[in-house]
């Protein structure tokens, strides 16, 4: 059962263009989202969260976007850069009672 | 320096194998864990440990056994390895509470012929 789903394996995008990553939950209970960002034959590195109580977050070229209603979050970066092509992993917790859930990944290809 | 550091990196061994994965991190974190991304990429948590002590046990065979010596180093020990063993395995930490920005360790590749 996959709490946590992010339906598009890989996105490519041009350089200096928007990216937008989706990811969509099933469990209520999630109250904290945050995506990870992995590059090949590293570990994933925290990227950026969102609280349940708000409704977007922004960090610098990173804004997390939350629908609870829907279930959904996105992520966007602007401008893309090829420094961005990675593996993003979207989690999802509710508040330490739970572990981390992970998506599958998206791959993002940023084409210069 | 390395936050989060795990050796080997690679491991290549037999069926029925017994070997280890080690983990340390110096970022003064209390809680660790290890996590396992299978073929499908999915990243799922095994274990995780908090002041040497375990608080999550995933649905993992007993053949898996976490040890952690002290709050800086959490191991990961297999018995009798299988073939669906193989996975990458991701060691991380954070500090206790909420949000758990989990920092990781660059993965051990394990393959099991």
């Amino acid at each position: 059962d996959q709490q946590v789903k992010q339906n598009s394996p890989s996105l490519s995008v041009q350089e200096g263009r928007i990216s937008i990553l989706n990811c969509d939950y099933t469990n209520s209970m999630f109250d904290y989202f945050l995506w990870y960002k992995k590059y090949p034959a590293e570990g994933p590195t925290f990227l950026i969260s969102i609280s349940s109580i708000k409704d977007k977050n922004e960090d610098g070229r990173f804004t997390v976007f939350l629908n609870k209603s829907a279930k959904h979050l996105s992520l966007h970066i602007v401008p893309s850069q090829p420094g961005d092509s990675a593996v993003y992993f979207c989690a999802a917790e509710n508040s330490g009672n739970t572990p981390l859930v992970f998506g599958k990944g998206t791959r993002l290809s940023v084409i210069a | 320096d390395t936050a989060v550091s795990q050796t080997p990196k690679y491991l290549v061994t037999q069926m029925g194998n017994d070997k280890s994965i080690k983990c340390e991190q110096n970022l003064g974190h209390d809680t660790m864990y290890w996590y396992k991304q299978d073929s499908k990429k999915f990243l799922k948590i095994m274990f995780s440990y908090n002041n040497k002590e375990l608080i999550i046990n995933e649905t993992v065979p007993n053949r898996f056994s976490p040890k952690s010596p002290d709050k800086a180093h959490l191991n990961l020990h297999i018995n009798s390895l299988e073939l669906g063993d193989s996975a990458v395995y991701f060691c991380a930490s954070s500090r206790r509470g909420t949000p758990q920005e989990q920092f990781f360790g660059p993965g051990t590749r394990l393959t099991v012929l």
